[in-house]
């Protein structure tokens, strides 16, 4: 198994540019997460999923969006990048929610707004 | 809305310490409470789970307890080795079952 795997690792962009920030699992998970880590922070979620076709917000989502077309892909998407938004990005997935089940990490994406 | 903090934000020990981290929250309806650890420019590796019914876990050398009364949770790393040195998060499960993390303890463990 890869696990979670996100791309790209880096990416530098110019403000008003969009892009997509890439996300898969392959351990048919049902729960997959957005979070942003801006240094010396914790994690803040921004979108979450429970299974396909099914989206909700988390507590920082405003200026960005999500889909979940399959149970292995959740691509999340930028647009009008803003230097607010230079963080790294983190994706998870989760089996269920239950109280025993952990979240397991993909190494995340460095993005740089200019 | 949970809160998380953690204490100290950075702590450098001599190889061989034991050492405890602080984790506290604000809201003591959690359904368990996560510690992972955290390499520079890694993801995050899940240490050790607590559901809220249990009291502690332990792998290895690392033993977390976990208070909701009073809202607190350590984690204890025993005779502490270089290779330990990393960013370690606590994050506690509510509600709709998604975590909220604290800011992270630094640690360095020199030779």
């Amino acid at each position: 198994n890869a696990g979670v795997t996100q791309t790209p690792k880096f990416r530098i962009l110019k403000i008003g540019q969009s892009m997509t920030l890439q996300c898969t699992q392959d351990m048919n998970h049902n729960y997959m997460y957005w979070y942003r880590q801006d240094p010396g922070m914790g994690l803040k979620l921004i979108y979450y999923s429970v299974g396909a076709g099914i989206t909700d917000k988390g507590e920082v989502p405003n200026g960005y969006n999500v889909s979940r077309s399959t149970t292995e892909d959740f691509p999340l998407r930028l647009e009008l990048a803003a230097p607010s938004q230079t963080s790294v990005y983190f994706c998870a997935s989760r089996r269920l929610a239950s109280s025993t089940d952990t979240q397991y990490f993909g190494p995340g994406t460095r993005l740089t707004v200019l | 809305k949970q809160e998380v903090t953690q204490i100290p934000a950075a702590l450098s020990v001599p190889e061989g310490e034991n050492l405890v981290l602080n984790c506290s929250f604000t809201d003591s309806a959690i359904y368990n409470l996560q510690w992972f650890r955290q390499d520079p420019g890694k993801g995050l590796t899940s240490l050790l789970l607590i559901q809220s019914s249990q009291r502690e876990q332990t792998s290895g050398r690392l033993n977390a307890s976990l208070d909701k009364s009073s809202g607190r949770s350590t984690l204890y790393i025993a005779a502490s080795q270089p290779g330990d040195s990393a960013t370690y998060l606590c994050a506690v499960g509510g509600e709709g079952q998604n975590f909220v993390f604290g800011p992270g303890t630094r640690l360095s463990v020199l030779p």
